[in-house]
């Protein structure tokens, strides 16, 4: 079993709906949780971290956190087609000193 | 500030030459990343440094080898290039291990 594990798409949302990304990871005692936007042939991006059970908003994003179930989605609100790209999971173990990466969702908003 | 910088940005290596991708950082970062990216498989730690005078292995370390030369650099040395080493290389900062700032990347084709 993968740490973390990502539908790696593609994912197709018409313009305007609500897109959402999901992540599982393996590492019960896991502490941080982290979204990375990468457009295409560019270096990924921090859009979004939670450390807690819930929502964490900003702006149009939306991340959501569920630790006993070990899932983690990300929501996008009135997609744009500058949405497009791919998005990418990563958690921190428990005292650990690096990140786990998932294998990231691509995402198409469709004009 | 320039943030996270990689050089070189492209590098064609023939199978056996040896090369050194240099990473650096002015953002007075501890912790230092190299990744390496292949379609489908997320990014996938190689080495970290999580201070300066320390390394440790991270998921994909064979035929790699760091070195933290200060707290803003960080390289990454291959030493006898294989094919199977073609990827994309990211090199990353971070205060503490949460938030990682990403280089530009270096395109690495062996062949």
């Amino acid at each position: 079993q993968k740490e973390v594990e990502q539908n790696s798409g593609p994912l197709s949302v018409p313009e305007g709906a609500i897109a959402s990304l999901n992540c599982t990871y393996s590492d019960r005692g896991s502490q941080s949780f982290f979204w990375y936007r990468q457009y295409s042939g560019k270096s990924p991006e921090l859009i979004m971290f939670i450390y807690s059970n819930g929502d964490k908003e900003d702006g149009r994003f939306t991340a959501q956190l569920n630790k006993a179930s070990q899932y983690v989605s990300l929501l996008i609100r009135d997609s744009q087609p500058s949405d497009s790209a791919t998005y990418l999971c990563a958690v921190r173990g428990r005292g650990a000193q690096k990140l786990v990466f998932g294998q990231g969702t691509r995402l198409t908003i469709n004009p | 500030n320039a943030g996270v910088t990689q050089t070189p940005k492209f590098q064609v290596l023939k199978t056996g030459q040896s090369m050194t991708l240099q990473c650096a950082q002015d953002m007075n970062h501890n912790s230092m990343y190299w990744y390496r990216q292949d379609p489908g498989m997320g990014l996938r730690l190689i080495y970290y440094s999580a201070s300066e005078g320390t390394t440790d292995k991270g998921e994909v370390p064979n035929g790699y080898n760091v070195s933290r030369l200060n707290k803003r650099e960080f390289s990454l040395r291959l030493e006898s290039a294989a094919p199977s080493q073609t990827s994309v290389y990211f090199c990353a900062s971070s205060r503490e291990v949460n938030e990682q700032y990403f280089g530009p990347g270096t395109r690495l084709t062996v062949t």
